[in-house]
C-alpha cells in the first residue's frame, strides 16, 4: 500500500535554512507536493515536483528527489517566524480509474525561533 | 479570482445526525475531492467528483456520500454521525489534464458530540 513517512517535528533559528523530510513508497506517484497548513487554516500549496525532476528551486524554496530512495526533501532558506506551520508531504497517485488523489504524510511542525 | 471556498467555516452536531458541507471550485476547475483531516494528522482522502459523478473513493465508509452540481461545487453528505467524525473536512479543486495540481479551501471544522 502506499505511505508517506516525515519526521514529526523540527526546530530551527531565524535566518538558518530549515530541511525537511518525506520518503514515499509508490514508484508509479509522478508528482510530489509540499503544502503548509498554518493554525486552523487549509492547506497552502508551496511548490511540487515531477518525477522525472532531480530538483526544483522557487525563490527561497529548494526541493530535491531521489527517486531511488523514493526520498524528498524540502529546504527553506532564509527561515522566518512566518514559516513557522506545519508542512505536508503528498505523493499523486493515479487510482484505478485513471483519477489522481493525494496521501499524505502525518506532517512536520516546524518551529521558527527568533 | 476567487479560490477554493467552503461552508460553513464551522459547524456542532450531535452523534446520529446528518450533515451537509459545500465546496465551490477555483475558476476554471472541474474536478473536486474531499479530504477528512483528524486532530494532529495529515488529510486523509475521502472521494472525488468530475462530471457529477463520484469517480474514485477511498476507505470511507457509506455513510458519507457526495454530489457535484453542473457549475462544478459539490457537497459532502456525512449520515448517522459519529463522534470520530469530528474534524477538519477540506475541499480541493483541480483541472483534469496535465498536473491535475489540488488546490485546497480553508476547510470546515466540525464538531460530533
Amino acid at each position: 500500500g502506499e505511505d508517506v513517512e516525515q519526521s514529526l517535528f523540527l526546530s530551527v533559528r531565524e535566518g538558518d535554512s530549515s530541511v525537511i523530510n518525506c520518503t514515499y513508497t509508490d514508484s508509479s506517484s509522478t508528482y510530489l507536493y509540499w503544502y503548509k497548513q498554518e493554525p486552523g487554516a487549509g492547506l497552502q500549496l508551496l511548490t511540487y515536483i515531477f518525477s522525472n525532476m532531480d530538483m526544483k528551486q522557487d525563490q527561497r524554496l529548494t526541493v530535491l528527489l531521489n527517486k531511488k530512495d523514493k526520498h524528498l526533501s524540502l529546504r527553506i532558506a532564509d527561515t522566518q517566524t512566518g514559516d513557522s506551520a506545519i508542512y505536508f508531504c503528498a505523493e499523486s497517485i493515479r487510482g484505478d480509474t485513471g483519477r489522481r488523489a493525494l496521501t499524505f504524510g502525518s506532517g512536520t511542525r516546524l518551529q521558527v525561533q527568533p | 479570482d476567487a479560490g477554493v471556498t467552503q461552508s460553513p467555516t464551522h459547524l456542532i452536531k450531535t452523534r446520529g445526525q446528518q450533515v451537509t458541507l459545500r465546496c465551490s471550485p477555483k475558476s476554471g476547475h472541474d474536478t473536486v475531492s474531499w479530504y477528512q483531516q483528524a486532530l494532529g494528522q495529515g488529510p486523509q482522502f475521502i472521494f472525488q467528483y468530475y462530471e457529477e459523478e463520484e469517480r474514485q473513493r477511498g476507505n470511507f465508509p457509506d455513510r458519507f456520500s457526495g454530489h457535484q452540481f453542473p457549475n462544478y461545487s459539490s457537497e459532502l453528505n456525512v449520515n448517522a454521525l459519529l463522534l470520530g467524525d469530528s474534524a477538519l473536512y477540506l475541499c480541493a479543486s483541480s483541472f483534469t489534464s496535465g498536473s491535475e495540481t489540488q488546490y485546497f479551501g480553508p476547510g470546515t471544522r466540525l464538531l460530533v458530540l
